[in-house]
């Protein structure tokens, strides 16, 4: 076990569709990373917070977005949702001010998204 | 253009047999560099990593990887692969003032009885 915790773990939903994944970070660790994991692109990082602050930004689409909030814990946000968007969505925290890669991330167990 | 490429997208191994997977980097400046472990259901686990120094890393679980740099490769190694071992393997770099990890494809670690 991680610590890092993401739910909900499945989701199904229609194409079009609005859906929030939610992430609490390990106790201590202030920065949340966001992934993405498809079988034909791989793991891509879309997007990282530090502290409720945007610290860097991947491959993330116009459709998605992610915040952070006081208590550290992380939403990401997709929207206008298409059937390429079906994947495994994880979330890693660290303690990690930037997006240095220094420090070990850790990973929670993942949201998996099926878009029908 | 920055990468990372692992060759090998599925391995099978015999129990107890030695094991090493491949990984490639392209960067300019010196890399640093991960192994991670995927379990099937689990999230990404950290095995090793190389910042500088000693080229030869160990890792949990009886893992290691050594940074040659005349080669750009970073490649895991374990003597004796147990069946746990089975798995998902993702290689990661980044360098210099790029702060973006990026990832190779995995290699998926099949272990045979």
């Amino acid at each position: 076990d991680s610590g890092v915790t993401q739910t909900p773990k499945h989701l199904i939903t229609a194409t079009g569709q609005r859906v929030t994944l939610r992430c609490s970070p390990r106790s201590g660790d202030l920065s949340v990373y966001w992934y993405q994991q498809s079988l034909d692109q791989g793991l891509q990082f879309l997007i990282q917070y530090y502290n409720g602050e945007e610290r860097a930004k991947g491959n993330i689409l116009e459709r998605f977005s992610a915040q952070q909030f006081p208590d550290l814990h992380s939403e990401l946000n997709l929207s206008s949702l298409e059937l390429g968007d079906s994947a495994l969505y994880f979330c890693a925290s660290s303690v990690a001010s930037g997006y240095s890669s220094y420090n070990e991330q850790f990973f929670g167990p993942g949201t998996r998204l099926t878009v029908l | 253009a920055q990468s990372v490429t692992q060759p090998d997208i599925h391995i099978t191994v015999s129990e107890g047999a030695s094991l090493e997977l491949r990984c490639n980097y392209s960067y300019g400046a010196t890399p640093y560099l991960f192994w991670y472990v995927q379990s099937p259901g689990q999230g990404l686990q950290l095995l090793l990593k190389y910042f500088s120094g000693d080229t030869l890393v160990q890792g949990i679980k009886g893992f290691e990887a050594e940074f040659k740099r005349s080669q750009s490769s970073f490649n895991l190694r374990k003597p004796s692969v147990h069946w746990s071992d089975a798995a998902e393997y993702f290689c990661a770099g980044g360098a210099g003032n790029n702060r973006k990890l990026i990832w190779g494809l995995g290699t998926s670690l099949a272990v045979n009885p």
